[in-house]
């Protein structure tokens, strides 16, 4: 079975600062694909970024980036010039591709990020 | 932009009662699916759904739970007998493909039992 873990349940961070939220995985597949969540006070879950497994270049989405280490299975998310906005719990999730068994995503338990004025 | 909606936004419901929860999937969207999350929790994937048919659930998903495609547009969750620890943010999503797309996800249901 896959597992999903953020070791952080909170962080905080100055606003305009840079912050990196962990997420490690496990899985023996090798076609997967990993996901960062972003859920706001007002609780719909957005999409933040999502990395190919099979793709070494990190991905990268405006002021959030990923660092991906498939061998250490970590998936990282990075988080530069923190704003206000970005106050949210954060989910880090996985699926298996399409050709694997499984629809569906396995959350990990979350990161509570506050940016701080 | 397209978005997936559910209605209602809360819905408090005393034990042993039903509930459906409702959910427009985007419109073009093939694969939809409910997630629950308990208050403080992770988010706990409940059920897929392909071709009116259920193509994959948990353990959560037990016969007190039952999802339908009533028409071209609603995708609903009931529970028939309600019980406290079914207290939960209920998420609908959908994708356009199956799993490795983009899910689109509902605003929630917060349900309350009580």
């Amino acid at each position: 079975a896959q597992t999903v873990t953020q070791s952080q349940p909170e962080m905080s961070v100055q606003e305009a600062e840079t912050v990196t939220l962990s997420c490690t995985y496990d899985t023996s597949e090798n076609n997967y694909y990993l996901f960062w969540y972003k859920q706001p006070p007002s609780r719909q879950m957005i999409l933040v970024i999502r990395q190919e497994a099979y793709k070494q270049q990190n991905a990268t989405e405006n002021r959030f980036s990923v660092n991906f280490q498939k061998a250490a299975k970590s998936f990282s998310l990075k988080i530069s010039d923190s704003q206000l906005g970005d106050t949210a719990m954060y989910f880090c999730a996985f699926i298996l591709s399409e050709d694997n068994y499984g629809q569906n995503f396995v959350f990990g338990p979350g990161t509570r990020l506050s940016v701080l004025p | 932009e397209p978005e997936v909606t559910q209605t209602p936004s809360h819905q408090v419901t005393q034990m042993g009662q039903e509930v459906i929860l409702r959910c427009v999937p985007i419109s073009n969207h093939l694969y939809f699916y409910w997630y629950r999350q308990i208050l403080g929790q992770k988010v706990e994937f409940l059920v897929s759904f392909y071709n009116n048919e259920i193509s994959e659930k948990s353990e959560i998903f037990d016969d007190q739970f039952s999802v339908e495609r009533p028409d071209g547009s609603n995708f609903t969750l009931k529970i028939r007998s309600t019980k406290l620890e079914d207290s939960a943010m209920y998420f609908c999503a959908s994708s356009e493909r199956t799993g490795t797309y983009e899910q689109y996800f509902g605003p929630g249901t917060r349900l309350t039992v009580t």
